[in-house]
Order: C-alpha cells, then structure tokens, then sequence
C-alpha cells in the first residue's frame, strides 16, 4: 500500500530540545494533517492544514503545508516527556475521508 | 462525549476462520471509516461509510468488507482470514458532511491470526 515518505524514522532528543520533521510526497494533496500515536491507542489529530503555504499553530507545535502541495513539516519546541509516541503526517488529495499516511517518526524524550 | 469504541479489543483467530469487529461512532458522527495498521505495510486505508453506503474503499481484497447500520455503528468483516491479515484494525469517525480528514480514533481491535 502507499505510504508518504517520513523522515527522520526516529528520534532521541533531550527534555526541552525542539523537534522538526518533514513528510513528502510524488503526489498533491488539498489536505496535509499530523496525528500523534501513543502505545495502545489509535491516532489522535494534532494540526490539520488545508492551504498551500499555510503555517498553523497548536500550543508548541507548528506544522506547515508546502508551497508545492507535495510536502509538509511539523516542529515542536521545548519538548517535553509527553511528547514520546509515534508522530504521523496524512495526505488527503480529495474531498474524502480516504487519508495517505506517513510512515511514521518515533520521538524518545529523555528528561 | 463518549469516544470511538471498539470491540473486541483484541482476539486471536486461526487462518481459515472469519472475524468480525465492531465500532460505535462519536455520537453524532455520521462517517465511519477503517484503516489496518502493520508493522509492514502502515495504516492503510480499508472504507469509508456515511448513512449506511460505501463512499470510499481501498485497495483491499472482498474478503475485506463492512457495512453500516441506521444508527451510525459500523461492522467491518473479514472472511477466509490468512496469516497476513494480522494487525490493529482502527476505526475513525467524523461528522461527515464535509470530508477533511480529521478524523477520530478508536483504540482499535487488534487481531491476531495463526
């Protein structure tokens, strides 16, 4: 199955360091959004973007939706250990609720 | 307001055999839709419903396939289960009008076949 391409794979950082990571795809989407999994749970929505160039913040997370619609990139600053889990991006190319996944960034925070 | 649940929440099967899973919607939620999670493959995309029809379907196999009932809780059901149909099965609800991919999990059922 199709899946986006999600770098880095994984992540150790610090207690306070900032996170950036980038998801890209061969194809465009109207719709790019980042989700959070933690150990025994389903996704949870984090930011959903919905134009191109679109900058959007949530608390310490901003993510952004490439100018070519085929890219976008989440940070997060000041990490804390909450932020250990699973970070996925998805790709919505139509008015549907069918989503393309990355495959995924594991974030270890150490305090 | 209650969040998506799924049932069962875990359940072993042998090859052959057939499962299936349950979900109940955020009240309200009229869109129900499936993904199947591997270590190997991601979350893949199963179907989608709304008011009881199939608006979206994946690349699966008709072994794989679903319904909804009036009230929004979707089944999905998968027949002649093999070895690599081993996975988190998650279900995502939405209002449902307008399909922006914000989505709400379920914890998943997670199945295990041998």
């Amino acid at each position: 199955g199709q899946q986006l391409n999600q770098s880095p794979q994984s992540m150790f950082i610090q207690e306070g360091e900032d996170v950036s990571m980038n998801c890209t795809s061969s194809s465009i989407f109207n719709t790019w959004l980042w989700y959070k999994q933690d150990p025994g749970e389903g996704p949870v929505l984090l930011i959903a973007l919905y134009k191109a160039g679109e900058l959007t913040s949530n608390g310490r997370l901003t993510a952004q939706f490439g100018i070519t619609r085929k890219d976008s990139f989440l940070n997060i600053s000041a990490s804390i250990p909450s932020d250990v889990g699973i970070y996925f991006c998805a790709g919505n190319a139509g008015a549907t609720n069918k989503l393309i996944f990355g495959t995924g960034t594991l974030l270890a925070v150490q305090p | 307001k209650a969040g998506v649940t799924q049932t069962p929440r875990y359940l072993i099967k042998t090859r052959g055999q057939q499962v299936t899973l349950s979900c109940s919607p955020i009240s309200g939620h009229r869109s129900v839709s499936w993904y199947q999670q591997t270590p190997g493959q991601g979350l893949q995309f199963l179907f989608e419903y709304f008011s009881e029809t199939q608006r979206n379907k994946g690349n699966f196999p008709g072994r794989f396939s679903g319904r909804q009932f009036s009230n929004s809780r979707s089944e999905m059901n998968v027949s002649t289960l093999e070895l690599g149909d081993s996975a988190l099965y998650l279900c995502a609800s939405s209002a449902g009008q307008l399909n922006t991919g914000e989505l709400f999990f379920g914890e998943g059922s997670r199945l295990t076949v041998l």
